[in-house]
């Protein structure tokens, strides 16, 4: 199956900072997702990116399937962006995702 | 009007019991998830269902066992519980497969 990567495992940002969360996928996808999963454990659809560019407000996210990645841009980020934030691809099984490991982003006034 | 909901929220039980967790969308979406987030945040697929048809059954222990008794219902009920069981547990819809798919609000297991 899929393999998803998530890099970094872990981010610290002062609130205002920009940064790019990057999703790596071993194989070819019909469904690649960004998610954010808040401290109360809710799982918050951010972008279904399968291909191209998309943006809402701060937060924008790239797909490049032929090279298999995807990106996750966040702008000025504020303390409220601290969470998990998950890729998940799925592949032709059937709308299986598989999950990255998730990077931790804590964001300090 | 949430669009998909999962009862109950929070299930606290002991080993060897027999539970339920129930799931309900009103997307009028054709597929329905469970999905599994261990104690590291690892989110991992357990069951999907198409038109009330099992299509995707991962390696999991036959102690679960999901139900869809309609398009808009996903149950899932888990024999003989053991400490491993604890656990978040999603239930997700999608249109169709392949489709972005989205989550209830979970399920925190404990099973003491």
């Amino acid at each position: 199956g899929i393999q998803v990567e998530q890099s970094p495992p872990d981010l610290i940002l002062q609130e205002g900072a920009n940064s790019t969360l990057r999703c790596n996928f071993s194989d070819s996808v019909n469904n690649l997702q960004w998610f954010h999963q808040n401290p109360w454990g809710q799982l918050i659809n951010l972008f279904y990116i399968p291909s191209g560019t998309k943006q809402n407000g701060r937060l924008s996210a790239t797909t490049v399937a032929t090279e298999r990645y995807s990106l996750l841009y966040i702008s000025s980020s504020q303390t409220t962006d601290s969470g998990v934030y998950f890729c998940a691809a799925g592949g032709t099984s059937y709308g299986k995702l598989t999950f990255g490991q998730g990077t931790i982003l804590t964001v300090h006034p | 009007d949430t669009a998909v909901s999962q009862t109950p929220k929070y299930l606290v039980t002991q080993m060897g019991n027999d539970k339920s967790i129930k799931c309900e969308q009103n997307l009028g979406h054709d597929t329905m998830y469970w999905y599994k987030q261990d104690s590291k945040k690892f989110l991992k697929i357990m069951f999907s269902y198409n038109n009330k048809e099992l299509i995707i059954n991962e390696t999991v222990p036959n102690r679960f066992s999901p139900k869809s008794p309609d398009k808009a219902h996903l149950n899932l009920h888990i024999n003989s519980l053991e400490l491993g069981d604890s656990a978040v547990y999603f239930c997700a819809s999608s249109r169709q497969t392949n489709y972005e798919q989205y989550f209830g609000p979970g399920t925190r297991l404990t099973v003491t």
